[in-house]
């Protein structure tokens, strides 16, 4: 079993819908939660940043960590099709040698349809 | 563009030939990371730098890896006697780590990658 499992897609969905995007992971040592958007051939670019668990919003994004059940999910409102792209979530603890290293999901990859 | 840039963009090379790529990071981070991402997969860490000094590395990155950060800038990881499955795109990421009570935040920003083909 991988530390941090993702369902690949793909998800297809109508502009305007909202989209819930999820993540579990399996090491209690992740304290941090990103969500990162990689758009086809480019570096991954930062969406959400959480600590703990509850919620966080910014803008159309909401970002939630359960840390008790060891999932977190990101949710999409008025998605359009600009936000079609690979959206990939990321979890770190402190390694113990100085990095925060990223463990990343596989990647959902996401199609806005107009 | 203050971004963190990737040099070259593309690299295709035969098997066996050696390949180096660079990495300049955002110009105020202290910390670098390089990742390998391949086809359908989220990127794997592997190796992290903290100024000039090598802290961390992945039991992915073999012997036939070899990475340097001389004065704490710009990155380089070479890999040599490529193998096909050495084929992958390799992202730089850079940091600066900011301290909030007993709380760290690193937040990591990605380059746009190295797209390696070995033939």
């Amino acid at each position: 079993q991988k530390e941090v499992e993702q369902d690949p897609g793909p998800l297809s969905v109508p502009e305007g819908a909202i989209v819930s995007l999820n993540c579990t992971y399996s090491n209690s040592a992740f304290q941090y939660f990103m969500w990162y958007r990689q758009y086809s051939r480019k570096g991954p670019e930062l969406l959400m940043y959480t600590y703990s668990s509850g919620n966080k919003e910014d803008g159309r994004f909401t970002a939630q960590v359960d840390k008790s059940s060891k999932y977190i999910s990101l949710f999409i409102r008025d998605s359009q099709p600009s936000d079609s792209a690979t959206y990939l979530c990321a979890m770190s603890g402190y390694s113990g040698a100085g990095s925060y290293q990223l463990t990343f999901g596989k990647g959902t990859k996401l199609s806005v349809i107009p | 563009d203050t971004g963190v840039s990737q040099d070259p963009r593309h690299k295709i090379t035969k098997r066996g030939q050696n390949v180096t790529f660079r990495c300049d990071p955002i110009s105020e981070h202290n910390r670098l990371y390089w990742y390998r991402q391949t086809l359908g997969q989220g990127p794997e860490f592997l190796t992290y730098f903290q100024n000039e000094a090598q802290l961390e590395k992945s039991r992915l990155l073999s012997d036939r890896f070899s990475a340097e950060r001389p004065k704490g800038s710009f990155s380089t990881l070479e890999i040599q006697r490529t193998e096909q499955g050495d084929s992958a795109m390799y992202l730089c990421a850079s940091s600066l780590l900011v301290r909030l009570g007993d709380r760290a935040r690193d937040t990591q920003y990605f380059g746009p990658g190295t797209r390696l083909t070995v033939l």
